[in-house]
């Protein structure tokens, strides 16, 4: 099975910050990872798919890069409602992997 | 709107069985694979399951496999997930959801997710 570490698995940060989220896969993935957006008590949101690509309504703070084993979800400028925890998950190989989450907090 | 509710949800011994379902509506819902992700209480995502748009594909993770079955039902834009010898480690919080074509397994996207129903295994 492919892993998939996440770092940090937490973060603190001010509205206005740049914030940075990493994923690194046990093997290559080429650009097949996701990425969602989970608030406490609700169902996860996609923010992005195959690595970089925005989805629809999504704003465009958020963005994401990489491809084979590392990754980066990237939020230019942190918001209040960003709050929650973010998963990548990979679809290269099943059984599909998600990461074990990066928990965002707003100081 | 585009919605997703899943239903079936219940407390249910270990060894015990349990059908939840998934009702689609606002899309085709026939074009679309569909997927089913556990959440334990206070854990991270889990896939389950998924199915091809026509039904003809399924894939599941050892975890699940061979206790595990996903259907659905393009006539009633239901999805089903057939629980069965569950065990305390089944206990999650399952989501259905929207992938983003019809092709199921490998290269997926979830980008529709219902609120989820709970099950817990317990005696």
């Amino acid at each position: 099975d492919i892993q998939m570490t996440q770092s940090p698995s937490s973060l603190s940060a001010s509205v206005g910050d740049r914030v940075t989220i990493s994923c690194r896969a046990s093997q290559t993935l080429i650009t097949y990872l996701n990425w969602y957006h989970q608030k406490p008590g609700k169902a996860p949101r996609l923010l992005i798919y195959t690595a970089s690509s925005l989805q629809s309504g999504v704003p465009s703070r958020f963005s994401g890069t990489g491809s084979g084993t590392d990754f980066t979800l990237t939020i230019s400028s942190l918001q209040p409602e960003d709050f929650g925890t973010y998963y990548c998950q990979q679809t290269y190989r099943t059984p599909l992997t998600f990461g074990g989450g990066t928990k965002v907090e707003i100081k | 709107e585009v919605q997703l509710v899943e239903s079936g949800g219940n407390l249910v011994q270990p060894g015990g069985s349990l059908r939840l379902s998934c009702v689609a509506s606002g899309f085709t819902f026939s074009t679309y694979a569909m997927t089913w992700v556990r959440q334990a209480p206070g854990k991270g995502l889990e896939w389950v399951s998924s199915i091809s748009s026509s039904g003809g594909s399924t894939f599941y993770p050892d975890s699940v496999q061979g206790r595990f079955t996903i259907s659905r039902d393009n006539s009633k834009n239901t999805l089903h997930l057939q629980m069965n010898s569950l065990r305390g480690d089944d206990t999650a919080l399952y989501y259905c959801a929207k992938s983003l074509g019809g092709q199921a397994g490998t290269v997926d996207t979830y980008d529709i997710w219902g609120h989820g129903t709970m099950v817990t295994v317990s005696s």
